[in-house]
């Protein structure tokens, strides 16, 4: 099928070298997600693309994280000096972040469909 | 910062029984949407409500959103072990922000 794919879908790395995680959105969604979960736990909101410019950053954990979105479509989340407190599941979504007008004239994302991705799951030893 | 609270974090009843959890917040959201995600797979949204009040049912799935939008309920009648898994709610604000999820509820359904 055209679904989300993400690459790996496992990575065990050691403590301190340098991991990225790739992400396949569904073709035609110009947004993309990255969020991570760690074991039994909801989903914490890393970034968000809109094409290829990030306009919310404000999950990255730390400067240690990273991502870039190349051609509207492929996203690279960059992990550098990985710690053991990095390990979790990496999900991604995408969707077609549709905007409608808000009573007050502002826009806000309408009923917005997230498609995601299998998940990475890293392990840092 | 908006939160979602889910209840319970854990529930385990037989086939057959019927069941409800619930998704509660301090904040005000302008949608609200439901997901189920298995081991080893992400998230499948099983619906989006929008307006304060608001029942929708999906099969054995019933959705509310509360009138005051800060809070919602699913309740499965029936449930089947293939009822099982993590049920997660998120919500959305007003302004453009992100959808904030809760931590989730793990079901079990035991044949």
């Amino acid at each position: 099928g055209a679904g989300v794919s993400q690459s790996p879908s496992n990575k065990v790395t050691e403590k301190g070298k340098d991991v990225e995680l790739r992400c396949d959105p569904i073709s035609g969604h110009t947004a993309l997600y990255w969020y991570r979960q760690s074991l039994g736990q909801g989903l914490e909101f890393l970034i968000y693309f809109q094409g290829n410019s990030a306009p919310d950053k404000s999950g990255l954990p730390s400067d240690r994280f990273s991502a870039e979105r190349t051609g509207g479509s492929v996203s690279t989340l960059t992990i550098q000096r990985t710690q053991q407190e990095d390990s979790a599941v990496y999900l991604c979504a995408s969707s077609l972040r549709r905007y409608s007008a808000g009573t007050s004239g502002g826009a806000f994302p309408s009923t917005d469909t997230q498609y995601f991705g299998p998940g990475t799951r890293l392990t840092v030893l | 910062t908006q939160l979602l609270e889910q209840s319970p974090q854990f529930l385990s009843i037989q086939e057959g029984e019927n069941l409800t959890v619930y998704c509660n917040s301090s904040s005000v959201f302008s949608s609200l949407q439901w997901y189920r995600q298995e081991p080893g797979e992400g998230p499948v949204l099983l619906v989006t409500v929008v307006t304060g009040g608001e029942v929708k049912k999906l099969k054995r799935l019933t959705f509310q959103f509360g009138d005051a939008r800060k809070d919602s309920s699913l309740h499965i009648t029936a449930a089947q072990p293939g009822d099982t898994g993590l049920y997660l709610c998120a919500g959305a604000g007003n302004y453009g922000q992100n959808f904030v999820f809760g931590p989730g509820t793990r079901l079990s359904v035991l044949p």
